[in-house]
């Protein structure tokens, strides 16, 4: 089954470490998406890529990291300049046309210990 | 800047009540989709408008896009424990076809 498959499901991170999280899809999406999602709050937009080898700065993008050098892949890595990093990270994917809405991974909790 | 709001922020109701959300945008949207996300899930779209004035349904859910492409709402008839959860609309702005979620409305629905 076509899918968007984020790992780890939970991530416990140490203040000073950056951490790196998944996101692969095999739907053949152009679109890749990072969001943050904090507890009883919406959906924050970190960045963005629309083809390969480009991405762009979303709303809440100090501290974070992306690269897109495969169609299928979108990495996020939070780095250590990420004040408040514990929270529920999304990755979401669409096609060119959007006409089916983004389609969400099962997201990745981190947590800072 | 560009935003939407989605009201109540809240919503606990008794199991077969009516629930409506309310999806309010600053700026014209070219679309507007509603997505559900139960608790500790991820958000799954559920269904997309483009016209004006559009209404769609979903059997005990429907859908409808305002008038002026500004606003939408979301009512479930007979609400069901299956239904708990937090409802997000979403849509790309027209112009700028940037893509905005509103506020979410959390939804509980007591047995």
């Amino acid at each position: 089954d076509g899918g968007i498959t984020q790992s780890p499901k939970y991530l416990f991170r140490k203040e000073g470490q950056n951490v790196t999280l998944s996101c692969e899809q095999n739907l053949n999406h152009d679109a890749m998406y990072w969001y943050r999602q904090d507890p009883g709050q919406g959906l924050r937009l970190i960045y963005y890529s629309q083809i390969v080898n480009d991405f762009q700065k979303g709303d809440i993008a100090e501290g974070y990291s992306v690269s897109r050098e495969k169609k299928e892949s979108f990495p996020l890595t939070v780095t250590s300049a990420q004040k408040n990093p514990t929270a529920f990270y999304l990755c979401a994917s669409r096609s060119g046309e959007g006409i089916y809405g983004y389609t969400f991974g099962s997201g990745t909790r981190l947590t800072v210990v | 800047g560009q935003q939407v709001m989605q009201i109540p922020q809240y919503q606990h109701v008794q199991e077969g009540e009516d629930f409506t959300t309310y999806c309010n945008s600053s700026t014209t949207l070219s679309n507007i989709q509603w997505y559900k996300q139960r608790p500790g899930g991820h958000p799954v779209f559920l269904i997309q408008l483009v016209k004006s004035g559009e209404v769609k349904k979903q059997k005990r859910l429907t859908f409808q896009f305002g008038e002026a492409k500004k606003n939408s709402s979301l009512h479930i008839t007979a609400t069901q424990t299956t239904d708990v959860g937090t409802y997000f609309c979403a849509g790309f702005t027209s112009g700028t076809y940037k893509y905005i979620f509103g506020t979410g409305t959390r939804l509980k629905v007591l047995a």
